[in-house]
Parts: structure tokens; C-alpha cells; sequence
């Protein structure tokens, strides 16, 4: 019954390797995101997208990239992964500008 | 861009009421203002949403001035499970641009016996 799934929950790699995040949403909703939570707790949002349209913050560093197979899912790929990368990675989807559901997130940590 | 501004933190104890304010002097028309919560080890959930004067649903109540420059989150009678980050979002609806979906740092509440 869970509305904002996301795999895996936790994640632990090497510098320079390459990552993906899935996140899966069955509240048939139009948007989904994609945010990072640092140690400081600072929520910074990432991406939001649609059907028709991917809208990036552009302090996202073009190693990070989210990809849709469907409405229903929007996975986030991370290239040749940093340090700095370590955070929380929070998905969630809403419909237009309404309430924002977010899932569990997922705790990358770059050795 | 609509920055926000919030406490960092507040102290309350069970029982009483609890009003966080948030700071958005750049706030465009098409904004709205959301607040969310937020648990260790969770993700931030949805409390309230307004545009603007006064929201209230079953958990919280929103107040929004008519210059809509800032916003107040008003937590009724808490309780110890009320203790958690408390994040001030103002953003457009969609369409416009994405960089106006910004989260203030959220302001950590302590609720006390």
C-alpha cells in the first residue's frame, strides 16, 4: 500500500562508480521529484518532472540525472560519484502544486 | 526566487499551543505556502496549504496576512510526537518555474513532558 516507494534504502559505494535510485508512485499522480537532503538537513529540491516536461535546478551537477520509464516512476542516476554526494535522496510525487508525498528515502554514503 | 526564513528551533511542552512563522518577503503572486513535517529518518510529510488569511484542517492551522510576506503555522495542544523539523515550502503551481519550489532550513521543535 505504499504510495512513494524507493529502492534501495540504503546505498554504499566507491567513489567513481555509478548509481541508480528507483522511486515508484501508485497515487497516479502527474508529478514526481527528486530532492537532497545533506547533513545539515538542508532540503534542496533537485528535479521535478512530468509527462512533458523535466524542469532541473541548475546547481545539479550534470552527473545526476533523472530518467521515466512511465508516469508512474522516475529513477535518479548519479555518474562517477563524489564525496559530496553522500546525502539523503528523497523522491516524492504530487498532483500539480498540491500536497507533496514523499517516500522513505534513501541514504547514500560514497566511500 | 521566494526565499523563506524560519526559526531555527523551539522549545514547547505538551498541552500547549505552538506557533512557527516563516519570513517570505519575496513572495509572488502565484505562490502558495505549504507546511510540511518532517521525522528523523522519514520523509517530510504534508500538514497545510493556503494562499491566503486563514487555513485549518484536522492537525494545524495556517494564517496568512493579506501582504502574504509571511506565514504562520499554529500547532494546537501538542504532544510529545509533535516534536520534529517543521518546513516552510513556498512555491508556484506548476507550470512555472521549478526554482520557486524552495524549502526554508525548518524550524526543529522540542515538545516537552
Amino acid at each position: 500500500d505504499t504510495a512513494v516507494s524507493q529502492t534501495p534504502k540504503y546505498l554504499v559505494t566507491q567513489m567513481g562508480n555509478d548509481k541508480s535510485i528507483k522511486c515508484e508512485q501508485n497515487l497516479g499522480h502527474d508529478t514526481m521529484y527528486w530532492y537532497k537532503q545533506d547533513s545539515k538537513k538542508f532540503l534542496k529540491i533537485m528535479f521535478s518532472y512530468n509527462n512533458k516536461e523535466l524542469i532541473i535546478n541548475e546547481t545539479v551537477p550534470n552527473r545526476f540525472s533523472p530518467k521515466s520509464p512511465d508516469k508512474a516512476h522516475l529513477n535518479l542516476h548519479i555518474n562517477s560519484l563524489e564525496l559530496g554526494d553522500s546525502a539523503v535522496y528523497f523522491c516524492a510525487s504530487s498532483h500539480l502544486n498540491y500536497e507533496q508525498y514523499f517516500g522513505p528515502g534513501t541514504r547514500l554514503t560514497v566511500t | 526566487l521566494a526565499k523563506t526564513t524560519q526559526p531555527i528551533s523551539m522549545d514547547s511542552y505538551e498541552g500547549q499551543e505552538v506557533n512557527i512563522t516563516c519570513s517570505h518577503n519575496n513572495i509572488a503572486t502565484n505562490d502558495y505556502i505549504t507546511w510540511y513535517q518532517q521525522f528523523p529518518s522519514q520523509g517530510p510529510r504534508f500538514i497545510i496549504q493556503g494562499y491566503k488569511t486563514k487555513v485549518t484542517n484536522e492537525v494545524a492551522s495556517l494564517f496568512i496576512p493579506a501582504d502574504r510576506k509571511s506565514s504562520t503555522l499554529s500547532l494546537p495542544r501538542v504532544s510529545l510526537s509533535d516534536t520534529a523539523v517543521y518546513y516552510c515550502l513556498v512555491g508556484e503551481s506548476y507550470g512555472g518555474s521549478q526554482g520557486n519550489l524552495i524549502f526554508g532550513k525548518g524550524t526543529k521543535l522540542s515538545v516537552k513532558p
